[in-house]
């Protein structure tokens, strides 16, 4: 069964440095999206991806994040200098279209020390 | 605001038991409503997708209803296994929009 995957699955990196988050979304799929769950919290929308461009972001993707699709099959999320705040759990998903069912991937949990 | 709200945070059955899951939002007008399955340190699985027209749907021993004159869905988890424990969201796409807002979850728990 085809399945979004991510990589790394755990990643450690001090305050300040660049960290380059991975995704193979399924191959079929035509919106790819990232969320972030910190410890404890609930799921939140960071951003959506359709056609090579963003599609939607929320007010927690700011300047220091940004999202490529470099290849056909990988979906990246970059985040320039990362804050503490930043540690959390982050979820890739795809879908088909436009609202149908979307498909997470295991997450990369990322720590900021 | 759009929210999503569930009871209880969390749940404890013995193997075999039914349960019911709540949810009430606020998002409105909304596309549909999904209920995930999240295992401790891994990503959500999509159970069920209800649109504003459906009252139920089943996924094997899952049922989901909606109530979207209400804004109330729950989800009916039959003959519960060992397997089934987890934390069940409850997640709702807006109207014209990709971001899914998502609740906080009850954490379910069963016990031989």
């Amino acid at each position: 069964e085809p399945e979004v995957t991510q990589t790394p699955s755990h990643q450690v990196t001090q305050m300040g440095q660049e960290v380059i988050l991975r995704c193979v979304p399924i191959s079929n799929h035509l919106y790819f999206y990232w969320y972030r769950q910190i410890l404890g919290q609930k799921v939140e929308f960071l951003v959506s991806f359709y056609n090579n461009e963003i599609s939607e972001k929320s007010e927690i993707f700011d300047d220091q994040f940004s999202v490529e699709r470099p290849d056909g099959s990988n979906f990246t999320l970059k985040i320039r200098s990362t804050k503490l705040e930043d540690s959390a759990m982050y979820f890739c998903a795809s879908s088909e279209a436009r609202g149908t069912e979307a498909f997470f991937g295991q997450g990369t949990r990322l720590t900021v020390v | 605001k759009n929210q999503v709200e569930q009871s209880p945070q969390s749940l404890i059955i013995l193997e075999g038991k039914n349960c019911t899951l709540q949810c009430n939002y606020t998002v409105s007008p909304f596309s549909n409503l999904r209920w995930y399955k999240q295992d401790t340190g891994r990503g959500p699985v999509s159970l069920t997708i209800m649109t504003f027209s459906e009252n139920t749907k089943s996924n094997g021993r899952y049922t989901a209803t909606l109530d979207a004159d209400t804004k109330q869905s729950s989800l009916h988890i039959t003959a519960s296994q060992l397997s089934d424990s987890a934390s069940y969201i409850c997640v709702v796409l807006a109207y014209n929009t990709d971001k899914l807002i998502f609740g906080t979850g009850t954490r379910l728990q069963v016990f031989p």
